[in-house]
């Protein structure tokens, strides 16, 4: 069925190294995706959005990338710290007239000292 | 400024029981959600509200009634409570309207989830 889902349940990367969280989506309709961080005992909090009509948008150490053709978005965080280890959501509008996001399962973060 | 407060932050039921979680938001968004969050699993929109005076179902509404109070306040109620409601529940508000934008604008900003357990 149509999902938002992500390719890896948990990434462990190096203290300084990139990192790549991965999601896949099903739904060519969807017009607008999020990507949320959420920490242990907390809400999830917006890292950085993109619209369908862009393929790339860059925020402060965060890129997310959109293929519409094979419909798929990544989060590249640069120089991981290990105040990013959490787990990472990847959401989308699927432009149904519905005024809310389906979320994907998640991908927790672990950053290595 | 508080943002998405929820109360309360844990509950404990027996099955059978009802309660109702209560959000506000001071950011004079429009549409306000309720979430559930099971282990292992991502969000899942039980209802929402787009605009005051509106509630519409999400994905996992049976359950659940829900009131919009007012343009700040969105309270979630679990009549009967089941331990399948086992779970946490996340707040969330949007200034979101149609707009320019079309059906779905802008970042959802959510509170820090009221978790329950029904036995």
């Amino acid at each position: 069925g149509e999902s938002v889902g992500l390719h890896l349940p948990t990434l462990s990367v190096q203290e300084g190294d990139n990192s790549i969280i991965n999601c896949a989506y099903s739904n060519s309709a969807s017009d607008y995706f999020i990507w949320y961080k959420q920490e242990s005992g907390k809400g999830p909090q917006f890292i950085i959005d993109i619209r369908s009509n862009m393929d790339k948008r860059q925020g402060q150490r965060v890129t997310v990338l959109l293929n519409k053709t094979v419909k798929h978005l990544s989060l590249q965080i640069a120089a991981t710290q290990p105040g990013d280890s959490a787990v990472y959501f990847c959401a989308e509008n699927r432009g149904t007239g519905r005024r809310a996001l389906t979320f994907g399962s998640g991908t927790r973060l672990q950053v290595q000292p | 400024n508080a943002g998405v407060t929820q109360t309360p932050k844990f509950q404990v039921l027996k099955t059978g029981q009802s309660m109702t979680l209560q959000c506000a938001q001071d950011m004079n968004h429009n549409s306000m959600y309720w979430y559930r969050q099971d282990p292992g699993m991502g969000l899942r929109l039980i209802y929402y509200s787009a605009s005051e005076g509106t509630t519409d179902k999400g994905e996992v509404p049976n359950g659940y009634n829900v009131s919009r109070l007012n343009k700040r306040e969105f309270s979630l109620r679990l009549e009967s409570a089941a331990p399948s409601q086992t779970s946490v529940y996340f707040c969330a508000s949007t200034a979101g309207t149609s707009g320019r934008r079309g059906a779905y604008t802008g970042e959802l900003f959510f509170g820090e989830g009221s978790r329950l357990t029904v036995l």
